[in-house]
């Protein structure tokens, strides 16, 4: 069945430090793919996605490609904050799907 | 505007006890879903609702767990009886379009169950 795999953390960096969150994929036909962002204390929210091969989805400086020869979708920040500590989740829908189909999650802690 | 509410945030209960999870989505959105994240793995479908129906249940894992959305309102999620492998993080999620593959999903902050 479809399913997501990205990086176990914790990871942990400097603030500045440049991130990057690897998240693969396995699915048939031609998924949306989604990066969320879980800030403490917080609900789930999206930050970025991209809905077809090649699309680059961006948001807060963030940015991920959608890559369908590798079925992958790495998460990007050049410069990070401390602000940006959170647990980060991977995930895929297809069209006209209930679900979204997440990965296990990335917590990131930055150190100021 | 108030974002998806859950109650209660935490809830610790001994095994075969019954709990009760509530979930009040964002006024006007007919879609409302329930993920669970058990020991940190990942976050796993478990019912949607559009308006008072159950549109896709297959992620229920068994008839310990009784979902309903009466009036097309708020939602609760019972446990009965709860068993230790129930442990974990309840959201819930409201949506205003039917297909998730917008990824516009607005998730409330959680219910952790704990079953000792």
């Amino acid at each position: 069945g479809d399913s997501v795999t990205q990086m176990e953390g914790p990871v942990t960096l400097s603030e500045e430090a440049f991130l990057t969150i690897n998240c693969t994929y396995t699915a048939t036909g031609y998924p949306s793919l989604f990066w969320y962002v879980q800030y403490p204390g917080e609900g789930l929210q999206l930050l970025l996605k991209a809905t077809k091969a090649d699309d680059k989805g961006s948001n807060k400086g963030f940015e991920a490609t959608y890559r369908k020869e590798t079925t992958s979708f790495h998460l990007e920040k050049g410069s990070v904050q401390v602000s940006d500590s959170a647990v980060y989740f991977c995930a895929l829908s297809k069209s006209s799907a209930s679900k979204i189909i997440f990965g296990s999650g990335t917590r990131l802690s930055i150190r100021p | 505007e108030a974002g998806v509410t859950q109650f209660p945030s935490h809830s610790v209960i001994e095994k075969g006890q019954t709990v009760t999870l509530r979930c009040d989505p964002i006024s006007g959105h007919d879609n409302l879903y329930w993920y669970r994240r058990v020991m940190g793995k990942e976050i796993k479908f478990l019912l949607h609702f559009v308006k008072e129906s159950k549109q896709d249940e297959s992620g229920m894992p068994n008839n310990r767990f009784l979902a309903e959305r009466t009036g097309g309102t708020y939602s609760t999620l019972k446990v009965q009886p709860a068993e230790l492998e129930d442990s974990g993080v309840y959201f819930c999620a409201s949506s205003q379009r039917r297909d998730a593959n917008t990824g516009e999903l607005f998730f409330g902050e959680g219910s952790r169950l704990t079953v000792l």
